[in-house]
């Protein structure tokens, strides 16, 4: 069956670090792959869109690789803020379906 | 201005009930969808709806019922709602039906079925 797996446990970094989340699949042939940030008590808001034929995008401090060898997608915040603490969900979409799935979501804690 | 919109934002209830979450978008665009998040956090697909073409997640039941009066608002009806109702739902829109479309959520509607 397909899977989408994002650590479940919560990532805690220092303030001005490097955080990294991953996002790990089986069983899927993505077309694309997006990110988003949901905070508690909020909707998700979208972050980053990769396609497969992409290795890397970026966004200000933000940067997602997707690599369908691997099967896996890696999500970096640089220079990490308190205000980055959030739940952040990667969601799947193959070519024969527009709408993502999505994972659980990776909790980050980033400490002052 | 808020792009999507929903209400209420809470909604306690009783077993039984029938009920109606609103959602609303003001970003012109063309497809709709419906989310749950249950208590684990996982948001899943209940219904997309893009220019009067409806498409259901088949492991919704039939209590939940989506109706578009136009293209901006996509309401969600839940008929005899049962305590495995409880969680948050999410109404979101897409520019485009197509592979390449972010999606743009609502602040969610909490339901708690007691």
């Amino acid at each position: 069956s397909q899977k989408i797996e994002q650590n479940s446990e919560a990532l805690n970094i220092q303030e001005g670090k490097t955080a990294t989340l991953t996002c790990n699949y089986t069983n899927y042939s993505p077309a694309y792959l997006q990110w988003y940030r949901q905070d508690p008590g909020r909707g998700p808001v979208f972050l980053l869109l990769i396609r497969e034929n992409e290795k890397e995008k970026r966004k200000e401090r933000l940067k997602v690789t997707f690599d369908t060898t691997l099967k896996q997608s890696l999500f970096h915040i640089t220079a990490s803020q308190p205000a980055d603490s959030a739940t952040y969900l990667c969601a799947l979409s193959s070519g024969g379906s527009y709408i993502p799935t999505f994972g659980r979501g990776t909790s980050l804690i980033v400490h002052p | 201005d808020t792009a999507v919109s929903q209400t209420p934002k809470y909604l306690v209830t009783q077993m039984g009930n029938d009920k109606s979450i609103k959602c609303e978008q003001n970003l012109g665009h063309d497809t709709m969808y419906w989310y749950k998040q249950d208590s684990k956090k996982f948001l899943k697909i209940m219904f997309s709806y893009n220019n009067k073409e409806l498409i259901i997640n088949e492991t919704v039941p039939n209590r939940f019922s989506p109706k578009s009066p136009d293209k901006a608002h996509l309401n969600l009806h839940i008929n005899s709602l049962e305590l495995g109702d409880s969680a948050v739902y999410f109404c979101a829109s897409s520019p485009q039906r197509g592979s390449y479309s972010e999606q743009y959520f609502g602040p969610g509607t909490r339901l708690t079925v007691t």
